[in-house]
């Protein structure tokens, strides 16, 4: 169990440029979950993959923002025309449902500034 | 919309201060409540699950219990490798994929 991994760490960019994140899971988890962190909240739903279908997306998840999980494993998550209210911890997360424990695994996120 | 809220939001205890977080929730049938610790700058850890009112559990020094409208989180004399901020999140029957969480406490403890 290697944990989940997220990169980059960090990322900086100016406003209107794009940005792309990735996402390793554990390898036996099936369900793959975004989520965005603001300084003082606590993580904010965005959306989650069931193998490699996209099963929900949330309001927050504007038509800049595109998640994608080829092939069940990795997934990557690009914001397009990045805004400065985009400025978060994006934080990826994974489980494994089939055991009846359902807790999340949480990478350590990829803090994003958008100048 | 589930709603979860915590409190205090800062807590600043002294080590072997114990005292107790509070989480309540409105949710529609509570699938589970989670409890989670976040380090500045990483990713939020797991520590407990709880399914049902009366349900408790413990690690280390952390006792967490729930109750039909909220969870406490119990430091029992705590040290200061337990500052961090502490997460509560439900997560409901109908759409069990997704987590709600509280802003959170952050746990200060100085030697």
């Amino acid at each position: 169990d290697t944990g989940v991994s997220q990169d980059p760490r960090h990322k900086i960019t100016k406003r209107g440029q794009n940005v792309t994140f990735r996402c390793d899971p554990i390898s036996e988890h099936n369900r793959l979950y975004w989520y965005r962190q603001t300084l003082g909240q606590g993580p904010e739903f965005l959306t989650y993959f069931q193998n490699e279908a996209q099963l929900e997306k949330s309001r927050l998840l504007s038509d800049r923002f595109s998640a994608e999980r080829p092939k069940g494993s990795f997934s990557t998550l690009e914001i397009q025309r990045t805004e400065q209210g985009d400025s978060a911890m994006y934080l990826c997360a994974s489980s494994r449902t089939d055991r009846g424990d359902e807790k999340l695994f949480f990478g350590s996120g990829t803090q994003l500034s958008v100048l | 919309e589930d709603q979860v809220t915590q409190s205090p939001e800062a807590l600043r205890l002294q080590e072997g201060e114990s005292s107790s977080l509070n989480c309540s929730y409105t949710v529609s049938g509570l699938r589970g409540l989670f409890w989670y610790r976040q380090d500045p700058g990483k990713g939020p850890e797991f520590l407990f699950t709880l399914y049902s009112a009366g349900e408790e559990k413990e690690k280390e020094r952390l006792k967490a219990t729930l109750t039909k409208k909220e969870s406490f989180l119990h430091i029992t004399a705590p040290k200061p490798e337990d500052s961090a901020t502490y997460l509560c999140a439900v997560q409901p029957h109908s759409n069990d994929y997704k987590l709600s969480f509280g802003a959170g406490t952050t746990v200060t403890v100085r030697a």
